[in-house]
């Protein structure tokens, strides 16, 4: 049963970059999945940042795309998010989720990680 | 791209039925039959309820229905529980994106 963990700091200072890490176990994240990461700022909704495929392949939302670097790490069965110039404002929990290659939807879900964003 | 639209809060009796709207635009849930549902309780993450429009993954409850019209896309619970008392977000994949909803409170009153 493949299971997702969000890992990072829990306090970014304004200005600087959030860097978080999704661990996948129980599988590979070589398999035939698009691998995600959703934000939600606190009693707010959800917000997809974007996405990558093992091959390294990715796609961002535009609102987001200037700030987005999502990577992946084949070697440690993991992928990442970096976005930069944070503000009070991408203070939310951040899940990293995965959707199956030519399905539309997010079947998998990691518990999320709560990221604040203050000096 | 703008979030789609759904009720800030529906509510029901116990045994009733509710429906929930996400309204998009023809770029989203008009464009494409990929939308799908999320039930999200308190202090947790997000379960896939519905998907590509009407379909329920496995281990999901029959009362739960998805539906589609235009740009509108439907989520009916029927036979209302206490536990389905949750937020309820919509989704649409759209040109290499995706967009959630702004998300329904449902109450079991």
């Amino acid at each position: 049963q493949v299971q997702l963990q969000e890992s990072g700091p829990g306090l970014v200072k304004p200005s600087g970059t959030l860097s978080l890490t999704c661990a996948v176990s129980g599988g590979s994240i070589s398999s035939s999945n698009w691998w995600s990461w959703v934000r939600q700022p606190p009693g707010k909704g959800l917000e997809w940042i974007g996405e990558i495929y093992h091959s390294g392949s990715t796609n961002y939302n535009p609102s987001l795309k200037s700030r987005v670097t999502i990577s992946v790490d084949k070697s440690k069965n993991q992928f990442s998010l970096k976005l930069s110039s944070v503000t009070a404002a991408d203070t939310a929990v951040y899940y990293c989720a995965s959707a199956v290659i030519r399905y539309w939807y997010f079947d998998l879900w990691g518990r999320g990680t709560l990221v604040t964003v203050s000096s | 791209q703008s979030a789609l639209t759904q009720p800030a809060s529906v509510s029901g009796s116990p045994g009733q039925s509710i429906t929930i709207s996400c309204t998009g635009t023809s770029s989203d849930v008009g464009g494409y039959n990929y939308v799908s549902w999320y039930q999200q309780h308190p202090g947790k993450a997000p379960k896939l309820m519905i998907y590509d429009v009407s379909n329920r993954p496995s281990g999901v409850s029959n009362r739960f229905s998805g539906s589609k019209s235009g740009n509108t896309a439907s989520l009916t619970i029927s036979g209302l529980q206490a536990e389905d008392e949750a937020d309820y977000y919509c989704s649409s994949y759209t040109s290499s994106s995706y967009v959630f909803g702004t998300g329904t409170k449902v109450t079991v009153l």
